[in-house]
């Protein structure tokens, strides 16, 4: 089983609807993060916690937003969704590392996507 | 923020051939990160290498953080290469934020 599981992993659905992509890890990580990938883009970081009670908006948080449920599941939604939503989203996780005195993010582990596509 | 480059943004390779990636940073880090992009779209972290060098099999990484670049070296390249390798870097004010290069996207020919 993947360490990072994504649900749905595909998902079509109708301008305005209300969407709600999901994430469970067994890392036993504390840190999540939901990136958004558009094709010939980078990723682009939607929304991030490092842990239960912290949640932060990344650089392209509107028109979403995100549970932190528990430390393993970390939601999220898509209010009203519209055409220019429609992209591949993934969940990933991290722990801290520290290097010489200096905390940073550790390896990111990606779960395996979740391709919407709004109408 | 951080601005992060990559080159070339296209590169095919014969099997067999070896390569060299690029990604440069615009600002001092902390966190540099390399991933692959299979051609089905998972991601897999390839090495986390904020300085120095490191290698894991046919694939190794250099980052001279005073120069503010790191290198993908991809040694006698075979078909499970292809996709598209991201670099992804850090800072101290990002607070474990990762900013992400645009990619390089790579195909091996048999």
């Amino acid at each position: 089983d993947a360490d990072v599981t994504q649900t749905p992993r595909n998902r079509i659905t109708k301008t305005g609807k209300r969407i709600m992509l999901e994430c469970s890890q067994t890392k036993g990580h504390d840190r999540m993060y939901w990136y958004r990938q558009d094709p010939g883009l980078g990723l682009r970081l939607i929304y991030y916690s490092f842990d239960v009670k912290d949640i932060n908006k990344g650089e392209i948080s509107d028109g979403y937003s995100v549970s932190r449920q528990a430390q393993a599941k970390f939601s999220l939604s898509l209010e009203s969704a519209i055409p220019n939503q429609t992209a591949l989203y993934f969940c990933a996780t991290s722990d801290l590392m520290s290097r010489t005195g200096d905390w940073s993010t550790g390896e990111l582990f990606f779960g395996e996507g979740s391709r919407l596509t709004v109408l | 923020g951080i601005q992060v480059e990559q080159s070339p943004p296209d590169l095919i390779l014969q099997e067999g051939a070896n390569s060299t990636l690029r990604c440069n940073f615009s600002d001092s880090v902390n966190n540099l990160q390399w991933f692959h992009q299979n051609p089905w779209g998972q991601l897999i972290n390839l090495f986390y290498i904020p300085s120095g060098t490191k290698q894991n099999g046919r694939l190794s990484a250099t980052t001279v953080a005073t120069e503010r670049y790191s290198l993908l070296y991809i040694s006698s390249s075979q078909t499970t290469d292809s996709g598209v390798y991201f670099c992804a870097v850090g800072t101290t004010d990002s607070w474990g934020k990762l900013q992400f290069g645009a990619g390089t996207q790579v195909v091996v020919t048999p």
